[in-house]
């Protein structure tokens, strides 16, 4: 399979407790995206890499998200100190450098519960 | 400024309907408008998409029309099936970076 894969799928936590989202992207793509869905809305930016470079966060993202693409190619996501707030699925994807034809390639998400 | 509205939140047609989404924009800095398409427990997939330059584009069953001096623009879904039953989300691309989405539309095709 060489499109986008996200780990885990499903993420159940209690309050308080740090989680760790992981994102594979296609294997050429530079550009990764990290997206936050909630039931009935659309994907909300977090933020985006070229290579290992983080280029932008949103302002809406509290310190308690970092994200991270050490060599380029897998990123990672934490939430430090989860809030019911923080539920929703996280949207991982990818691109070109300059997506073509307004193109990104998304995983299914990894889908968090605070409990 | 970076918002994308979109409407109606959902809608239901009968097989063979035009179902028609429509969104709207306010920041003139975007310079590209995708549509994409998800289905439950997928994430979202490009359809097709646009630039403010052209006015309408065809692929396939799917159009897009685009008001630039409105600051608008359409799916529209020929011969509509129950297979296009999906979330419908339209995009505006920044500065050829970050992609704002709209709250997307919820289609339901009855067979």
């Amino acid at each position: 399979d060489t499109g986008v894969s996200q780990d885990p799928r499903h993420k159940i936590t209690k309050r308080g407790q740090n989680v760790t989202f992981r994102c594979d992207p296609i294997s050429e793509h530079n550009r990764l995206y990290w997206y936050r869905q909630t039931l009935g809305q659309g994907p909300e930016f977090l933020t985006y890499f070229q290579n290992e470079a983080q280029l932008e966060k949103s302002r809406l993202l509290s310190d308690r998200f970092s994200a991270e693409r050490p060599k380029g190619s897998f990123s990672t996501l934490e939430i430090q100190r989860t809030e019911q707030g923080d539920s929703a699925m996280y949207l991982c994807a990818s691109s070109l450098r300059t997506p073509v034809v307004g193109e990104l390639f998304f995983g299914e998400g990894s889908r968090l519960t605070v409990l | 400024q970076q918002q994308v509205k979109q409407s109606p939140q959902s809608l239901i047609v009968q097989k063979g309907g035009i179902p028609i989404i429509n969104c709207a924009y306010e920041n003139t800095a975007f310079d590209y408008f995708p549509w994409y398409q998800q289905f439950p427990g997928k994430g979202p997939a490009l359809l097709i998409a646009i630039r403010p330059d052209v006015s309408e584009k065809k692929e396939g069953r799917f159009t897009i029309s685009f008001n630039k001096s409105a600051k608008q623009f359409s799916l529209h879904i020929m011969d509509s099936q129950p297979g296009d039953s999906a979330t419908y989300f339209c995009a505006a691309i920044f500065y050829g970076q970050n992609f704002v989405f709209g709250p997307g539309t919820r289609l339901s095709v009855l067979p």
